[in-house]
């Protein structure tokens, strides 16, 4: 299977500034199609998770802009331009590419 | 608006067996194919099982093979697990997905459902 990694595990942040977050995977994630099938989820506390961002770099209906994916082949990177008390809890990447999906560890975001 | 709403959870003892259920609501559930997710206390996520459209295609991860079933009914938007010879080890919160029409991505999660094995 492939092992994603993220880093850091944990990830305190001010309010208003910036964040990002790192997943490398063990092997390419491009896709025989050409796609590169790699997602964010934020999961907030209590809550399930919530994709943000799918094929590295598109965001969901109703994700604000501050939130951008970036990367290829086997490292990306979630970056939050100033964070917002609601963008607290758990980030995972996950890649569809390679059966069985698999996830990363998380990382935790928490505001100073 | 898409809904995934999944059965009550259960305390079963190793050894036991729960079904889950989740119902479907606000799309064409017969359109998507679905999947279980679950997340032990305090952990990260695991995929555990995915089911196609018209059920023709089925997938386990090696830790649940043999033991659980995934099935659904397209007629009653509703999508199962089946969970036999339960162990310590699948206590979690399950959850299932839909899988977007674009495939290799879950978009829609439903809230959870927590499964304890203890005796």
């Amino acid at each position: 299977d492939v092992v994603m990694t993220q880093s850091p595990l944990s990830l305190p942040v001010i309010p208003g500034q910036p964040a990002s977050i790192s997943c490398r995977s063990s092997q390419s994630l491009v896709h025989s199609d050409g796609n590169t099938y790699l997602d964010w989820f934020l999961q907030r506390p209590g809550q399930s998770p919530r994709r943000l961002i799918y094929k590295i770099s598109n965001r969901d209906s109703g994700v604000p802009d501050r939130f951008s994916g970036s990367g290829s082949d086997t490292d990306f990177t979630l970056k939050i331009s100033r964070v917002e008390a609601e963008d607290v809890g758990v980030y995972y990447c996950m890649q569809g590419t390679h059966w069985p999906p698999t996830f990363g560890g998380g990382t935790m975001v928490e505001t100073k | 608006e898409v809904q995934l709403v999944e059965s009550e959870g259960d305390m079963v003892k190793p050894g036991g067996s729960l079904r889950l259920s989740c119902i479907a609501s606000g799309f064409t559930f017969s359109s998507y194919a679905m999947h279980w997710v679950r997340q032990a206390p305090g952990q990260g996520l695991e995929w555990v099982s995915s089911i196609s459209r018209t059920s023709a295609y089925i997938y386990y991860a090696d830790s649940v093979k043999g033991r659980f079933t995934i099935s659904r009914d397209n007629a009653k938007n509703s999508l199962y697990l089946q969970m036999n010879s339960l162990r310590a080890e699948d206590t979690a919160v399950y959850f299932c997905a839909r899988e977007a029409l674009s495939g290799y991505t879950n978009d829609f999660w439903g809230q959870g459902t927590l499964v304890t094995v203890s005796s």
